[in-house]
């Protein structure tokens, strides 16, 4: 069955720092989606990506779909101890919504 | 509009028992989704619903059962505890599957313990 990879499993920086995250499927995607889980929270959508090579910005936070739809990275520049959590990804291909295992993100400041 | 609401927050059964996870959503979504979510395994779907009275099994399903008669409510029952069902689990809505804009809207959660 499809099959979502998240590297890494975890990352610490210095605030400041940046911090990505990187997402790959087995099987070509419809569109790819990114959520944040707070530490003791729930996972809250940030964005939805539908098309090839497709780039979005929010404020710090930029989201790319690769050309051939099977990955996608997740880019925070200069990290702030709010973007402490748990960011998923999660593709929808030929099956319903499959997450990664996600990258948990520790900020030092 | 309250969004998806969880009952229990938390719950302990004892192996061999069984209980109802509800879940309901006020935002007349269609598609509605049940995950467990356990350390380092990131979030497995269990069972889903794309509509009242339909439903289909996840990647994890057995040990689960579920119903969807009406468009806000979606419980999960648990037939036979076992403490391999010892999990986080998340109850999640969106307007539509597929390829669609379909933000996952989820519940705050309801974390299980079985002894």
């Amino acid at each position: 069955g499809q099959q979502v990879m998240q590297i890494p499993q975890y990352q610490h920086v210095q605030e400041g720092e940046d911090f990505t995250t990187y997402c790959n499927s087995s099987t070509t995607l419809s569109n790819i989606q990114w959520y944040k889980q707070r530490p003791g929270g729930h996972p809250v959508f940030l964005i939805q990506l539908v098309k090839s090579g497709e780039v979005k910005k929010q404020k710090r936070l930029t989201f790319q779909f690769g050309e051939a739809k099977k990955n996608s990275s997740l880019h925070i520049t200069a990290t702030q101890t709010t973007d402490v959590g748990t960011y998923f990804c999660a593709g929808e291909g030929n099956t319903p919504l499959v997450f990664g295992k996600g990258t948990r993100l520790s900020v030092i400041a | 509009n309250a969004g998806v609401t969880q009952t229990p927050k938390f719950q302990v059964l004892k192996t061999g028992q069984s209980m109802t996870l509800q879940c309901a959503q006020d935002m007349n979504h269609e598609y509605m989704s049940w995950y467990r979510q356990d350390p380092g395994m990131g979030l497995r779907l269990i069972h889903y619903s794309v509509g009242a009275g339909i439903t289909d099994q996840g990647e994890v399903p057995n040990g689960y059962n579920v119903s969807r008669s009406t468009t806000e409510d979606f419980p999960l029952r648990l037939l036979s505890a076992a403490p391999s069902q010892t999990s986080v689990y998340f109850c999640a809505s969106s307007l539509a599957g597929g390829s669609s804009y379909n933000e996952q809207f989820f519940g705050p959660g309801t974390r299980l313990t079985v002894l």
